[in-house]
């Protein structure tokens, strides 16, 4: 049953201490995206790739985040320095782009805690 | 990307069918109804989705209004293990095809 995997499941860090998170796409998917949710903002679009080119990285704070996919198998999502703002769970989702609609499926998240 | 409108929260007996609506009155010509949901403690789960036809798979029936502004997810037996938020989105394609916005969704409660 192919699924989306997000590393790590949990991870508790101090203020301005790097964070990644890592996310393997179900294989043959073209676009991947991040999104975060908590109690207050509810789920938000942070970045998205299609074909590993960054396609919208808007809802992003530029300063401290970063998001790559190094290749097909592996997006990464990087907070240097964070901050205990960023508690949430970061969820990854990939889906198959062609032509008008396309599914995405999500992975069980990273939750995050910053202390 | 439409934006929805759905009701914040809803009850439904067990065994008994829920109805979730959704409104979606910009939606345009090219974009498709896409429903998620979400159990706590867990990424969003796919459901199901539809352009202008009514829609059925193993989990739910999708109905969609003829003029295509708003439509209906039906579980049509609700068990305990349905409680959770649910999402209907709308999406469709341009330049940066693919984005996809969540919005509050309705949060289902099955009783026993």
């Amino acid at each position: 049953d192919a699924r989306v995997t997000q590393t790590p499941r949990h991870k508790v860090t101090e203020m301005g201490q790097e964070v990644t998170m890592r996310c393997q796409p179900i294989l043959g998917h073209n676009t991947v995206f991040w999104y975060r949710q908590t109690m207050m903002q509810g789920l938000e679009l942070l970045a998205y790739f299609r074909n590993r080119a960054p396609l919208d990285d808007s809802g992003m704070p530029k300063d401290r985040f970063s998001a790559e996919m190094p290749d097909a198998t592996l997006a990464t999502l990087k907070i240097q320095p964070s901050e205990p703002r960023d508690s949430a769970v970061y969820f990854c989702a990939s889906g198959l782009v062609q032509g008008f609609g396309n599914t995405i499926y999500f992975g069980e998240g990273s939750w995050l805690t910053v202390v | 990307d439409a934006k929805t409108t759905q009701p914040p929260s809803m009850d439904c007996a067990e065994g008994r069918a829920a109805n979730l609506p959704c409104n979606h009155s910009t939606i345009s010509g090219n974009e498709y109804v896409y429903w998620y949901r979400q159990i706590h403690s867990q990424g969003p789960q796919y459901i199901i989705h539809g352009l202008k036809n009514n829609e059925t798979n193993e989990m739910a029936s999708l109905i969609i209004t003829e003029d295509r502004k708003s439509s209906t997810l039906i579980l049509p037996h609700a068990t305990l293990r349905d409680t959770a938020v649910y999402y209907c989105i709308v999406r469709g394609f341009n330049t940066n095809a693919g984005k996809s916005t969540f919005g509050d969704g309705t949060t289902l409660t099955v009783k026993p």
